[in-house]
């Protein structure tokens, strides 16, 4: 199995600040990386679908990158909306797995 | 705009069975595969099993391969899975989700608790 290593565990920034989260494969997974965001007491939501796309009615702010096996989910400006945890998931081979996840907190 | 409703969900003793449906909307259902993914108590996300468009493929993670059964009925755009000799780690609340680009749209997720 593709093991999915997310860090940090947990991060807090202020709002307006550059934020940069990474998730790590154990193997190479050609770029088939997604990120979720979760908010409190509700279903998780697709971001960013194979690295870099950009889910329809997500804020331009969300942006992703990577190849290999290190990919990054940047959130260019810190909003309060954003307060939330973050899996990435990796859907190159079965079984898919899903990191630890980032959980983000404004400071 | 895509709806997923799961339902089904309770509370349950091990060893028992309990089927989850989830039913889909805003969408031609029969286009594309769909997965399904748990949550435990205070935990992270894990994939659970997914099913081709047709039903012809499926695909379970090893801890409920024999277990659970995922299976879809295209006329009736709905989504199951088959939940058989349920153990206390299957607690978790049970999300379905399309796959049109990845795990696109999700339901709100159903809450199964195996407890005696």
């Amino acid at each position: 199995d593709i093991q999915m290593t997310q860090s940090p565990s947990f991060l807090s920034a202020s709002v307006g600040e550059r934020v940069t989260l990474s998730c790590k494969a154990s193997q190479n997974i050609n770029k088939y990386l997604d990120w979720y965001q979760q908010k409190l007491g509700e279903a998780p939501k697709l971001l960013i679908y194979n690295t870099n796309n950009l889910h329809t009615g997500i804020p331009s702010r969300f942006s992703g990158s990577g190849s290999g096996t290190d990919y990054t989910l940047t959130i260019s400006s810190l909003q309060p909306e954003d307060v939330a945890t973050y899996f990435c998931l990796q859907r190159n081979s079965w079984p898919l797995t899903f990191g630890s996840g980032t959980k983000l907190e404004i400071k | 705009e895509v709806q997923l409703v799961e339902s089904g969900g309770g509370l349950v003793q091990p060893g028992r069975s309990l089927k989850l449906s989830c039913a889909a909307s805003g969408f031609t259902f029969s286009n594309y595969g769909m997965h399904w993914i748990r949550q435990a108590p205070t935990k992270g996300l894990e994939w659970v099993a997914s099913i081709s468009p047709s039903g012809g493929s499926t695909y379970y993670r090893d801890s409920v391969k024999g277990r659970f059964t995922i299976s879809r009925d295209n006329a009736k755009s709905t989504l199951y899975l088959q939940m058989d000799s349920l153990r206390s780690e299957d607690t978790a609340t049970y999300y379905c989700a399309t796959a049109i680009a990845a795990m696109d749209a999700w339901g709100q997720g159903a809450s199964v608790t195996v407890s005696s």
